[in-house]
């Protein structure tokens, strides 16, 4: 039971460069979620997708894009990193209603120099 | 604004005492909250949850309180044992939120001394 498969678990990027995170579930959910995790600020949604073919911004979403490839997939994309995208950034997913809780993903460690 | 706040970083408690965590919560639309457990290098992971209709809710050692007056929830592990030593997010939802998504904490980091 794989859950949600998060990739790459390491980055470092340069300043401007891009990178695409991916993530993945098993478990047949429709709702997906990038959360990002920063010292003092808990955990801070990006983007979610209530269903396939749609997306939505949340409260950080600002130099991130979003693309629900298929049910299982849910990628987000930074097509210029900055500092301040240095972040350690989770993938969830769960059923519709937020009452069954999410199952997160390990995390994505991602530095930009 | 932060609308689920988590006041105190750390906590600190010897082994076999109470763990109270607490959380408050400014948006009375809320109606189910939470609590997610982190160990490092991990992913959270869904530890106990209340729904607004109640006051409390209990899973073994682990016990839920809400306030809805105070808006205020509380976790409390009675025994604490070295293993929960983990950092503990709460989060709310409106169960009309579109998707469903969560609003978390800031996090508490509890550390269980042997």
């Amino acid at each position: 039971n794989a859950g949600v498969t998060q990739t790459p678990k390491f980055q470092v990027l340069k300043t401007g460069q891009s990178m695409t995170l991916q993530c993945a579930q098993d478990m047949n959910h429709n709702s997906m979620y990038w959360y990002r995790q920063d010292p003092g600020m808990g955990l801070r949604l990006i983007y979610y997708s209530a269903s396939e073919g749609t997306t939505d911004k949340g409260e950080v979403p600002n130099g991130y894009n979003v693309s629900r490839l298929n049910k299982r997939e849910f990628s987000l994309r930074l097509e210029s990193a900055a500092p301040s995208q240095t972040s350690v950034y989770f993938c969830a997913s769960s059923e519709v209603a937020a009452t069954y809780g999410y199952t997160f993903g390990s995390g994505t460690r991602l530095t930009v120099v | 604004d932060q609308q689920v706040k988590q006041n105190s970083p750390s906590l600190s408690v010897q082994e076999g005492r109470i763990s109270i965590l607490n959380c408050d919560y400014t948006n009375s639309m809320f109606d189910y909250f939470l609590w997610y457990k982190k160990y490092p290098a991990e992913g959270p992971t869904f530890l106990i949850s209340i729904s607004s209709i109640k006051d409390k809710n209990e899973d073994g050692r682990f016990t839920v309180f809400l306030n809805k007056s105070a808006k205020h929830l509380s976790l409390h592990i009675v025994p604490s044992q070295p293993g929960d030593s983990a950092v503990y997010f709460c989060a709310a939802s409106g169960i009309y939120n579109q998707g469903g998504k969560l609003i978390f904490g800031q996090g508490t980091e509890l550390s269980v001394k042997p």
